[in-house]
């Protein structure tokens, strides 16, 4: 059975940068039928897609975000991570991970979230 | 930027009721559209894909249906586990766009 797992700093500060990492076990993230993302949401509110990334390398962001953005994988760990330059408290949410299928675009697995706070 | 538009934002039902929640994209999206359900500290779970494709696993008694810009979901008799929130969600070109949920609340 697939399993992802975030991991990182659950407090950030103020302009600094959040980084989670998500690994992924039960499974190989080097495949063409699937890309891993990283969606977000703040508290009470709705979800917000972050950006996505193959095996390969080849990384696609919300256009809100890019400019912050930064999503890498290591195959050899079978992990994927988020880099969120620049924070403010704005950014505080639970941040998911979820594997995607390439062609129909559905997450159907997924981690079970990790709350980042922004806050000095 | 393709914008997703849920509504209602809060429905009231009671167990037994028919429900259907419509989502509407800005611009076409064929039949890239897939729904969540969302409950209280849990990560979404995934319904329904390609607007009508059911996943496994998931009840017959949920069922989307639409193509190119509105789409619904339907719970055709709801029980006491739905009550959750619901999401849309578009996929165009790697692109993917969530709709503002809908909050399916006891009557």
């Amino acid at each position: 059975q697939l399993q992802l797992q975030e991991s990182g700093p659950g407090l950030v500060k103020p302009s600094e940068t959040l980084s989670l990492t998500c690994t992924v076990s039960g499974g190989s993230i080097s495949s063409s039928s699937y890309y891993w993302g990283w969606i977000r949401q703040p508290p009470g509110k709705g979800l917000e897609w972050i950006g996505s990334i193959y095996y390969s390398g080849s990384t696609y962001y919300n256009p809100s975000l890019k400019s912050r953005v930064t999503i890498s994988v290591d195959t050899s760990k079978n992990q994927f991570s988020l880099k969120l330059s620049s924070v403010t408290a704005a950014d505080t949410a639970v941040y998911y991970c979820a594997r995607l299928i390439a062609v129909a675009g559905k997450a159907d697995y997924w981690g079970q979230g990790t709350l980042v706070t922004v806050s000095s | 930027d393709i914008q997703m538009t849920q509504s209602p934002s809060t429905l009231s039902a009671s167990v037994g009721d028919r429900v259907t929640i419509t989502c509407r994209a800005s611009q076409s999206i064929s039949s890239w559209l897939a729904w969540y359900q969302q409950k209280p500290g849990k990560a979404p779970k995934l319904l329904i894909y390609k607007a009508s494709s059911l996943e496994s696993g998931v009840p017959s008694r949920f069922s989307g249906s639409g193509s190119g810009t509105e789409f619904t979901l339907t719970i055709s008799s709801l029980q006491p586990d739905d009550f959750a929130t619901y999401y849309c969600q578009q996929y165009n070109s790697y692109s993917i766009t969530f709709g503002g949920g809908t909050k399916v609340e006891i009557k």
